[in-house]
């Protein structure tokens, strides 16, 4: 079966300072990777997916993430933190077929000035 | 462009009362479409999705029901409300298209229920 896990509850940042939010994952076959942002008492927002090719996928909002095979990562990034980037993220996994993503238990980002 | 509409926003309702909870899809046609439920604005639950009329799969047993009476409406409800149905609901929808799975879901903005 398909899984997320989100190791960090809650990270912390300054304001300019490079941010980092993890996610590992597992399947069976070839993982197909997305990451969500969500502000309070709103809606998910797509941020970006990993499909295929380049490990390096860019995103809305100057994030990316970095698919990483071996060991079965694919962690959000952003090289310079906004006060405005603080939300609840949610890293998903879908494995293969039409069905459901699978999300992780996501992770609140607090960027402080 | 395509737009996912929840209806209300927001709703307070007494324990036992029923609940129906619309959301519908403009700007596609045969959608998937996502019921889930955040609890203290953290982890998502998957409670139903449909991937045609009438085709309801359910992923959790609970006092809650869904339906699809058109293509782009997906409606949730229950008889009698549990506090424990207290929560936000999030409706979502993604492309049908045979067995692809890189296509992405995309969120409505959520109805807030509290049952008291």
């Amino acid at each position: 079966a398909q899984s997320v896990a989100q190791p960090e509850d809650q990270v912390n940042v300054a304001e300019g300072n490079p941010l980092t939010v993890k996610c590992t994952y597992s399947v069976s076959g070839n993982p197909y990777l997305f990451w969500y942002v969500q502000y309070p008492n709103r809606g998910l927002q797509f941020l970006l997916k990993y499909i295929t090719g380049d490990n390096l996928v860019k995103g809305s909002y100057g994030f990316e993430a970095e698919f990483n095979k071996s060991q079965t990562s694919f962690h959000l990034k952003k090289p310079s933190a906004l006060v405005s980037d603080s939300a609840l993220y949610f890293c998903a996994v879908r494995e293969a077929g039409n069905t459901p993503l699978v999300f992780g238990k996501g992770t609140r980002l607090s960027v402080i000035a | 462009s395509q737009t996912i509409h929840q209806w209300p926003a927001t709703l307070v309702q007494p324990v036992g009362s029923p609940l129906s909870l619309e959301c519908t899809v403009e700007g596609t046609s045969n959608p998937n479409l996502y019921w889930y439920r955040q609890a203290a604005g953290r982890g998502l639950q998957l409670l139903f999705y449909s991937v045609g009329i009438g085709q309801i799969s359910s992923e959790v047993p609970q006092n809650l029901s869904a339906s699809r009476p058109q293509d782009r409406q997906f409606i949730l409800s229950s008889k009698k409300l549990l506090l424990s149905d207290s929560g936000f609901y999030l409706c979502a929808w993604s492309v049908l298209r045979d067995t692809r799975p890189r296509d992405t879901q995309y969120f409505g903005p959520g109805t807030r229920l509290t049952v008291l």
